[in-house]
Parts: C-alpha cells; structure tokens; sequence
C-alpha cells in the first residue's frame, strides 16, 4: 500500500515569488491535513481538508491556502514568499478526519522542503 | 490554551540504556488525545501510539513503554535497549476538539 506522497521533494524560491506543494494521500484516505516545520517554531498545524472542504485552519496568514480535489489529493499554495517561510512543510493523510481533534492515526508524507532566497 | 512541553531538547545514550523522554502537557479540557510520533532523518513522523484523556493504562509495545498520568499531565515514553535505529526526533502531541499541539520534539541519539 503506497504512503502519503508529497512532491516536490526539494525547492528553491525567491522572495515574493509563490509555491504550489502537492499531496497524494493514502488510497481511500478522505482526510489530509499540512503542517510546517521548522526550527524556531516546531511543528504548526496550517489546515486540514476533509471532502474538499477546509475543516480546520491553523493560525496563518492568508498567504497560505490550500485545496482538495474530489481524489483526495491535496495542494497548498504561499503566495508573495518570505524567508520565514523556509520550512519542511508536512502533509498527513488519515480515513476520517485529520489534524485537530480527530482520534485517528495520522499517515504522514517525508515533506516538502521549502528553501527562500 | 493547551501547550506541550518537552523540556528535553536533546538526549544521547549509548546503545542497551534504557531513556525516557518526558512529556508534560497544559489544557482545560476533559476530552482529549495524546500521541507520540517518531520523526527519522528521512522526515516523515511515524506515529507510535495514542492515548485518550479516560484511559489511564500504561502500555507497553516490545521495548517501547508509556506512562500516562493525569495528575502530574504527563505522558512519558521509555525506550528499554535503546538500540541505534532509535536514533530520531521524538515528538508529543496533544489533540483536542479544534486544535493540535506539537511539543517541540526530542532528539535521540544512540550510540553504538
């Protein structure tokens, strides 16, 4: 059974520019959920999606924003970069509801590693 | 508002010694779910276990062990033979109704 896939692995941007981060989840997994990770902050919850809807929504600003698609598959969008938006950025798949409150086992992705420039 | 202190930044043992990472945690709420989860150098968090707020049992998985307790709000996590494939980044969490909360994460390394 595949994992939770997120692409790309590795990127490099510039101030001001803007990234798209996919996440495939685990098959039959109607649940993702991105955090972002880094050293100062740790690991923050952004938003989590369930039936393509946005269920929670972590304390960010609206630079961050995300979607998913009828497959399940999740994106998450940061416009206008800044260079604290550095980060690994986590996506976590689970079959009910992910993120906040839910009870269920989150499946993680290895992440998306967000270099600005 | 809830919080998740794991006051041990970084831990090294040598392989065989027994470690325990500490966890304490801060919220109002009566309902509520704890985890551990294991982040290898390949990044991605591997859960371990979870714990609601009601069940107070320890548990023990092979050479890994939890021992909740309501009343100091901890949720320690014992490694028993550490062995070098332990070596990661160890977080707590906490889960309620809206909000997750990550500890800040232990770093294990175990030296063969």
């Amino acid at each position: 059974k595949a994992g939770v896939t997120q692409t790309p692995r590795y990127l490099i941007k510039t101030r001001g520019q803007q990234v798209t981060l996919s996440c495939s989840p685990i098959s039959g997994h109607r649940s993702v959920s991105w955090y972002q990770q880094t050293p100062g902050q740790g690991l923050q919850f952004l938003f989590e999606y369930f039936s393509e809807t946005q269920r929670n929504k972590g304390n960010f600003p609206g630079r961050f924003s995300g979607r998913q698609f009828s497959n399940s598959r999740s994106e998450m969008n940061v416009s206008t970069l800044e260079l604290g938006d550095s980060a690994l950025y986590l996506c976590a798949s689970s079959m009910d509801r992910a993120g906040p409150g839910d009870t269920g086992e989150l499946f993680f992705g290895e992440g998306s590693r967000l270099t600005v420039l | 508002a809830q919080k998740v202190t794991q006051a041990q930044t970084e831990i090294s043992v040598v392989e065989k010694e027994d470690v325990t990472l500490d966890c304490v945690y801060e919220t109002r709420d009566t309902t509520y779910y704890l985890f551990w989860y294991k982040q290898p150098p390949s990044g991605e968090l591997v859960f371990l276990i979870r714990r609601n707020s009601f069940d107070e049992q320890n548990e023990i998985s092979g050479r890994y062990s939890w021992n909740f307790q309501k009343s100091t709000s901890s949720f320690n996590f014992t490694i028993t033979a550490s062995q070098v494939v332990d070596s990661a980044v160890y977080f707590c969490a906490l889960s309620r109704l809206d909000d997750m909360r990550f500890g800040a994460g232990t770093r294990l390394t175990v030296k063969p």
